[in-house]
């Protein structure tokens, strides 16, 4: 079975300071990395997602995540964060196993406090 | 181009009480997945539906069902509600399945069963 841990469920930060917000995954085949954010009182947005290739993903926002094998990690970073990205940020796996037809598995969320 | 909808957006139901809830999936898009978010939560995958099948299953109980029309649209019905059912309820859709494709979901239906 797959597992998501997000290790941190808040994360406050002063605007304009780097970010990371961290993803550990437990998987006993190969998966696919997501992150999706959720502003209040709306649905998920995919931000970046990681298949193959380039261990080094961005997506959109200026955001970027790192896909490490050994450490079963997928952090998320932001080098310098706005106000307007507060928000809670979802890491998510979905598996390569032969049954799975594209469902997602997803950590418990880090909200992101930006603070002027 | 509309993307995901879903109906109603909030309602209140009593305990022991059936819901039916809606989703128009993104324009192109044809295979639907229903998800529940608890409060403080990451989202729970519930189903799939694929060319009007289920396809894939989460960990919940019959009481979920769901249906997927020939428009691709798609209802999630809960019977004999619990207080725990209370949750934001997710519509995703995608084209074609696979653990790769790019999910897009709406922005939910809060449940409030009392």
């Amino acid at each position: 079975a797959q597992s998501v841990t997000q290790l941190d469920s808040q994360v406050p930060v002063f605007e304009e300071a780097p970010v990371e917000l961290r993803c550990n995954y437990s998987s006993s085949v190969s998966v696919y990395l997501f992150w999706y954010v959720q502003y209040p009182n709306q649905g998920l947005q995919l931000l970046l997602k990681y298949l193959s290739g380039s261990t080094l993903v961005k997506g959109i926002n200026g955001f970027e995540a790192e896909f490490n094998k050994s450490q079963t990690s997928f952090h998320l970073r932001k080098p310098s964060v706005h106000i307007s990205d507060t928000a809670e940020y979802f890491c998510a796996v979905s598996d390569l196993g032969s049954i799975n037809t594209g469902k997602l598995i997803f950590g418990q969320g880090t909200t992101l406090q930006v603070k002027p | 181009d509309a993307g995901v909808t879903q109906s109603p957006t909030h309602l209140i139901k009593t305990r022991g009480q059936q819901v039916t809830l809606r989703c128009s999936p993104k324009s192109g898009h044809d295979t639907v997945s229903w998800y529940q978010q608890a409060l403080g939560q990451g989202p729970q995958f519930i189903f799939q539906y694929y060319e009007e099948e289920e396809r894939q299953r989460g960990n919940f109980p019959d009481r979920f069902s769901g249906h997927q029309f020939p428009n691709y649209s798609s209802e999630l019905n809960v019977n004999a509600l619990l207080l725990g059912d209370s949750a934001l309820y997710l519509c995703a859709s995608s084209f074609g399945q696979g653990p790769g494709n790019t999910i897009y979901f709406g922005e939910g239906s809060w449940l409030t069963v009392v």
